[in-house]
C-alpha cells in the first residue's frame, strides 16, 4: 500500500492496550472536530466528531477529548487491536468559513501482536 | 465502503499533460469537496461545490479546476502537471453545506496520480 507520510509521528502500542493520540489544533474559532482513520491504500474513514460545546464524547471503543483553552484534541482507543494500525488525522472545522475541514498532519499508529 | 466513488484509482502521465478526475457522491449528498494529499503537505483542502456551484476555495492551484454537473457528479480537472502534483487525490461528500449543519464528511478510496 502507499504511504501517506513517510515521517509522521508514530505511537507503537501492545494489543489490547489503550491507545491515546493527541492532536493540537490551530484555530480558536473552530466549532466542530473530526477523527479520521486512514489505512494504507484507502480514504480517511470517519471515526468520531465533536462539537465546541462538548468536552468529552464516547462511541465504541473511542472517546475524544475536547480541551478549548489550550486548543488541543485527543482520541482514545480503548483495548488497541490490530485492524486499529492505521494513521489518525484530526480535522477541524469552522462553521462560519463553510465546510471545509483542515487536517492535523496524522499520527501513525502500529499495534503489536 | 463510504458510498463515494472516484475513478480512475491510478493515473500516470507525464508532466505538462492534462487528466481528469472523477468522482460520484453517496447518493442523495449535494456536496462534493476535493482533497489533495502529498508526503509534504499532508491533506490540503482544494474546493468545494455545492448542487453545481463553487462554494469555497482552498488551495487550489490556477491550473487546477473543478465543476459538479447537474446528476450531482464532480470532475476535476488538473492541466500543465508538474512532478510536484503527484499526489492521492480524495472526493468526499456530504448532505449539504450550510454553516446550520454539522455535516460529515465520507471519502472516497482516492486516485493516485504519479507524474513522470
Amino acid at each position: 500500500g502507499e504511504s501517506v507520510g513517510l515521517h509522521l509521528p508514530t505511537l507503537s502500542v501492545q494489543e489490547g492496550d489503550n491507545s491515546i493520540i493527541n492532536c493540537a489544533y490551530s484555530n480558536s474559532a473552530s466549532d466542530y472536530f473530526i477523527w479520521y482513520k486512514q489505512e494504507s491504500g484507502k480514504g480517511p474513514q470517519f471515526i468520531i466528531d465533536i462539537r465546541s460545546n462538548m468536552d468529552k464524547r464516547q462511541g465504541q471503543r473511542v472517546t475524544v477529548l475536547l480541551n478549548k483553552t489550550v486548543k488541543h484534541l485527543s482520541l482514545q482507543i480503548a483495548a488497541t487491536q490490530p485492524g486499529d494500525s492505521a494513521v489518525y488525522f484530526c480535522a477541524e472545522n469552522m462553521r462560519a468559513a463553510g465546510n471545509k475541514l483542515t487536517f492535523g498532519g496524522g499520527t501513525r499508529v502500529l499495534v503489536k501482536p | 465502503d463510504s458510498g463515494v466513488t472516484q475513478t480512475p484509482k491510478h493515473l500516470i502521465t507525464a508532466t505538462g499533460q492534462r487528466v481528469t478526475l472523477r468522482c460520484s457522491p453517496r447518493s442523495g449528498d449535494l456536496s462534493v469537496y476535493w482533497y489533495q494529499q502529498s508526503l509534504d503537505q499532508g491533506l490540503q483542502f482544494l474546493i468545494q461545490y455545492y448542487n453545481g456551484e463553487e462554494r469555497a476555495k482552498g488551495n487550489i492551484l490556477e491550473r487546477f479546476s473543478a465543476q459538479q454537473f447537474p446528476d450531482l457528479h464532480s470532475e476535476l480537472n488538473l492541466s500543465s502537471l508538474e512532478l510536484g502534483d503527484s499526489a492521492l487525490y480524495f472526493c468526499a461528500s456530504s448532505v449539504a453545506p450550510t454553516s446550520a449543519h454539522y455535516n460529515e464528511q465520507f471519502f472516497g478510496p482516492g486516485t493516485r496520480l504519479t507524474v513522470l
